[in-house]
């Protein structure tokens, strides 16, 4: 059975830190993944897109790096507007099907 | 960028009854996906919908509960018939990426259901 899990599930930073979380993916067939933020009432927006193992992305505070079976993502200097629960997602089909992982809520504080 | 609008943007339904929720999108696309969001959950698959052509359910999704239409590339709608209280969720519509995009999907904002 394809999943996703995300570790932590909960991350309170203060302003300023470093929010680090992760990943880790079980599926069947790998075609790449993706990286989603999505606030409260709102559909995920698209974050980066990573493709494969040793692959790495840096935009603006965002770094990730993808793993093997897993992918990390690095918030440098998080502000309050940072504060939303991200995802990723993991194409096992390669035309456009994504497993979602349960997220990881961030919510920082002033 | 695409953009994606939804109606309704939420709802109260009795159970036993149906909605169909529409979801427009601002440019062409072949493929549009249906997800659905329990509260606090991750996101579900229920299905792919191309124009000309039957829509593709994922395991545990079936025709009958989750009719969707696509008669043109810009827009499409989801019925949840039959409803129960198990249907309250959140359904979200999203496109395929756009050319050069690197695979990145976008969404609609999200209709949200609550069935009593």
């Amino acid at each position: 059975e394809n999943q996703v899990e995300h570790s932590p599930h909960f991350l309170g930073p203060q302003q300023g830190d470093v929010a680090s979380m992760s990943c880790t993916y079980s599926v069947s067939r790998f075609n790449n993944l993706q990286w989603y933020r999505q606030n409260t009432g709102m559909g995920p927006k698209h974050l980066l897109s990573m493709y494969s193992a040793g692959y790495e992305k840096q935009k603006g505070r965002l770094n990730a790096t993808l793993l093997k079976n897993g992918s990390s993502l690095y918030i440098t200097a998080v502000q309050p507007e940072d504060s939303a629960t991200y995802f990723c997602a993991v194409d096992f089909s390669g035309t456009y099907k994504y497993i979602f992982g349960t997220g990881t809520r961030l919510k920082v504080l002033a | 960028s695409a953009v994606i609008s939804q109606k309704p943007s939420r709802d109260i339904c009795q159970r036993g009854t149906s909605l169909t929720i529409q979801c427009q999108v601002d440019s062409q696309v072949t493929m549009m996906f249906w997800y659905r969001q329990q509260p606090g959950q991750s996101l579900t698959l229920i299905a792919t919908a191309n124009q000309g052509s039957e829509a593709t359910y994922e395991s545990g999704f079936v025709i009958d509960k989750f009719p969707i239409s696509r008669p043109n590339l810009t827009f499409s709608t989801l019925t949840v018939s039959n409803m129960s209280p198990e249907d309250s969720s959140i359904y979200l519509c999203s496109v395929e990426p756009l050319a050069g995009s690197s695979y990145e999907q976008y969404f609609g904002p999200g209709t949200r259901l609550t069935v009593t």
